[in-house]
Parts: structure tokens; sequence; C-alpha cells
């Protein structure tokens, strides 16, 4: 079945610095590359996603990167602010999108 | 602000009890999901209902029964449960299917005693 590894776990970046989350897969049927951030006590909520047809996506300060060759995506976050700092998982689908799975998270923190 | 809606927010429940989680959403989604959420891990799937039809059943025990009433709503059916079945349950719904994003309610902070 598919596995989503996540590195790093934790993660800790001065304000205004550049933050990087990187995410591996192993199901090559997998086509769709969602991120979800979480706070604290609070719901996952999409932040960005990507499609296998596609190499990048940007929205603002977050862009994601997708190499289906290597079987790997990565979340880029720059101009990093304190409100930044919750836990990121990333996902792909599974099943031939029945479902998802989910990386074992990054916890990022953003110092002042 | 929340488009995908769960009561109760919080649930401290004895191991004898029965109980209900229930999901509302209103956004004409397809596809609606149950996780459990433990802390510092991330969610994991237990039901997806596809078109009112439960599609994906993760090896869930039995003292969890979900049941989708109609195409907005999600219930899930607690009995008997243990404490290591304390968790926050997270409902979800995606417009089609795991191709589309998911939209996650608040979750019910479960608590068994």
């Amino acid at each position: 079945g598919e596995n989503v590894e996540q590195h790093p776990s934790t993660l800790s970046v001065q304000e205004g610095d550049s933050a990087v989350i990187k995410c591996t897969y192993s199901d090559s049927a997998s086509n769709y590359f969602p991120w979800y951030k979480q706070e604290l006590g609070k719901r996952p909520q999409l932040i960005i996603d990507i499609r296998s047809n596609v190499g990048e996506k940007k929205d603002q300060r977050i862009a994601v990167t997708l190499n289906k060759t290597a079987k790997h995506f990565s979340l880029h976050i720059t101009e990093t602010q304190p409100e930044d700092s919750a836990v990121y998982f990333c996902a792909a689908t599974l099943n031939y999108g029945q479902n998802f799975v989910f990386g074992p998270g990054t916890r990022l923190s953003v110092l002042p | 602000d929340t488009e995908v809606t769960q009561t109760p927010k919080h649930l401290v429940m004895g191991m004898t009890n029965k109980k209900s989680l229930k999901c509302e959403q209103h956004m004409g989604h397809r596809a609606m999901y149950w996780y459990k959420q433990k802390a510092k891990k991330p969610p994991e799937l237990m039901f997806v209902y596809s078109y009112e039809k439960l599609s994906i059943n993760e090896s869930v025990p039995s003292r969890f029964s979900p049941e989708c009433p109609n195409s907005s709503l999600l219930n899930l059916h607690l009995h008997a449960l243990q404490p290591e079945d304390s968790a926050l349950y997270l409902c979800a719904s995606s417009p089609q299917g795991a191709n589309s994003p998911l939209h996650f309610g608040n979750g019910t902070r479960l608590t068994v005693t």
C-alpha cells in the first residue's frame, strides 16, 4: 500500500527565513498531493495542493513542487511569520483516489 | 468559520454508554469521512461514504458504527468504547472523493472513562 514519509519531524526557523518540508510517496498511481496545516487544538486546513500534471504551484508565500519521477514533493514557505507555527501534514491519494494517506507531520516553530 | 459542522465539541462517556457523534455539510459534497486523531499523530481514516454508501471501512472495531442518513449528514454511533478510543474525531467532506480537497470539521474531543 501507499507509504508517505515526511521530513523533518520538527523544524525551527527565525522569523523571515524560509522553511522547507519534504515528503516522499511510494504509489506511482498517486496523482493528488495536498498539504494541511493544523494549529494546536484546531482542525487541519488545506493550504495548498498540486496534481500530478503540474510540477510547481505557488500561492503568495507558499509553494509546492512535485517530482513524479523521484516520487517526492515539497512545501516551501518564504518570509515565515510566527502565525506559520503549526503542524504541517502532507498527503497523497491512495486506491486510485478513494482515500488519502497522510505523512506523520512536521512541527514548524517560527521564532520571533 | 467551518463549513463542516460537528457536534458535540466535547464528549465524556463511560465504557458502558452509547453516544453518537454528528456531522453536517451543506456544500453538496458527495464524499464524507470519519477520521480519528491521537495527539501528535496524523489523522487516521476510519470510514468513507461515497454518494451515501459506505465505500471504505478501515477495519474499524464494531463498537464504532457509521451511518449516513442523507448526503448532508454523517453520524458515528459509539458503544462499549475503551479508554484507548479517547481521541479527536474529525469529520471531513470532499466534492468528489480523495482527488479533491478535504474540508475538515472542528472535531469532537472524546474522552472514555
